[in-house]
């Protein structure tokens, strides 16, 4: 079975800093996707990065990154120069394939404080 | 870019009535999904589809719930009798899976209120 673990339930940043989301996960699948999604309080899934597990190199988009530990199943979201329009839950997400279902951690419900 | 689109946004019912969430993926989609999120809690697998049929459903989908494709744009979730711990936001997506690099696209969302 697969499984994901965000043991931060709630965090805060103040604005421009930089904040990592932790998240770790299970499976015993060799190739996987994995996910950060946001729901701002709209309620709208937002991707904001996605890692496929055979790449070695960390997704990066704009001020978000990932540091993607294959080894110890650890998958962090770092957001860098953090904006009011951060704050949200975030969801880390596994998938076996690009098309399978995805499984959803707990979420971490972030602040940003200006 | 594209959306997937849901109608209603608000549903309200009594409990024991019959409810329809419609959805209209992304027009050259193949896989669809339905996903819900009780209020604050995370969000829930509930059934994938594909080639006309599911393709995988989780233990929530019980006998009361079914999907169907009725058209090639609708894509529909039915509640048979529903309960109050129906209660829910109900999202659904849809992907392409292009070699690999398809992205999942979500639904604004239906919130479903059982009274």
């Amino acid at each position: 079975a697969q499984t994901v673990t965000q043991s931060q339930p709630e965090m805060s940043v103040q604005e421009a800093e930089t904040v990592t989301l932790s998240c770790t996960y299970d499976t015993s699948e060799s190739n996987y996707y994995l996910f950060w999604y946001k729901q701002p309080p709209s309620r709208q899934m937002i991707l904001v990065i996605r890692q496929e597990a055979y790449k070695q190199q960390n997704a990066t988009e704009n001020r978000f990154s990932v540091n993607f530990q294959k080894a110890a199943k650890s998958f962090s979201l770092k957001i860098s120069d953090s904006q009011l329009g951060d704050t949200a839950m975030y969801f880390c997400a596994l998938s076996k394939t690009s098309y399978d279902k995805v499984i959803f951690g707990p979420g971490t419900s972030l602040s940003v404080i200006p | 870019e594209p959306e997937v689109t849901q109608t209603p946004s608000h549903q309200v019912t009594q409990m024991g009535q019959e409810v329809i969430l419609r959805c209209v993926p992304i027009s050259n989609h193949l896989y669809f999904y339905w996903y819900r999120q009780i209020l604050g809690q995370k969000v829930e697998f509930l059934v994938s589809f594909y080639n006309n049929e599911i393709s995988e459903k989780s233990e929530i989908f019980d006998d009361q719930f079914s999907v169907e494709r009725p058209d090639g744009s609708n894509f529909t979730l039915k509640i048979r009798s529903t309960k109050l711990e129906d209660s829910a936001m109900y999202f659904c997506a849809s992907t392409d899976w292009t070699g690999g690099r398809g992205k999942l696209f979500f639904g604004s969302g239906t919130q479903l209120s059982v009274l």
